[in-house]
């Protein structure tokens, strides 16, 4: 079955702390992105990556860092938690652009619901 | 500063009848305009699109709208289903890396 598969779905920790939510995906995309939805705020990019070894910066990149080492995986780091990252995180892969262009059309994982003491 | 905005944060709808969710843009930029569905412990899943050169695209019971001039784009479901009932992100892009999303409208349709 196609996924992009995130874990994990659903974590408390304190501030301070480093974590890892991670993200595979089975479907052999080039494209991937991780987003955080707040309320009242809708989906907000924090990173996104068009192949291995290539990163780039989203709307909201402050206190994340990812990493592209396979084309399968994608994982975020928070090196240091804070309160305001309490959010439900949304992992997302996408096939290759289209005549250059890409169309938007993501595959999102279920969500990873983080909350920052 | 919000580039999508979906100032309805929920509509109700009687089975049957037409559901009809809007979505307003501020950037002319926007080349693909997009609506994802989401239930409550899923992902959003996609939808149905439309590009900046049409005005319309239809898919089952599902149209999409898109008025330029207006930077403003509609969501129509007929006919409306229970199962419809979900939250409905209108999204845009650039074509570029990034997809901006609108707030959320939950739809919810009554048997």
């Amino acid at each position: 079955e196609a996924q992009v598969t995130q874990n994990p779905r659903y974590l408390i920790t304190v501030t301070g702390k480093k974590l890892t939510v991670t993200c595979s995906q089975n479907m052999n995309h080039e494209y991937m992105s991780w987003y955080r939805q707040d309320p009242g705020l809708g989906l907000r990019q924090i990173y996104y990556s068009m192949n291995v070894e290539v990163t780039d910066k989203g709307d909201v990149p402050e206190g994340y860092k990812v990493s592209r080492k396979e084309k399968r995986n994608f994982p975020l780091i928070l090196e240091s938690p804070s309160p305001n990252q309490t959010s439900l995180y949304f992992c997302a892969s996408s096939p290759e652009l289209l005549r250059g262009l890409w169309t938007g059309e993501l595959f999102f994982g279920e969500g990873s619901r983080l909350t920052v003491l | 500063d919000q580039q999508v905005k979906q100032n309805s944060p929920s509509l109700s709808v009687q089975e049957g009848r037409i559901s009809i969710l809007n979505c307003d843009y501020t950037n002319s930029m926007f080349d693909y305009f997009l609506w994802y569905k989401k239930y409550p412990a899923e992902g959003p899943t996609f939808l149905i699109s439309i590009s900046s050169i049409k005005d319309k695209n239809e898919d089952g019971r599902f149209t999409v709208f898109l008025n330029k001039s207006a930077k403003h784009l509609s969501l129509h479901i007929v006919p409306s289903q229970p199962g419809d009932s979900a939250v409905y992100f209108c999204a845009a892009s650039t074509g570029a890396n990034n997809l901006f999303f609108g707030t959320g409208t939950r739809l919810t349709v009554i048997p």
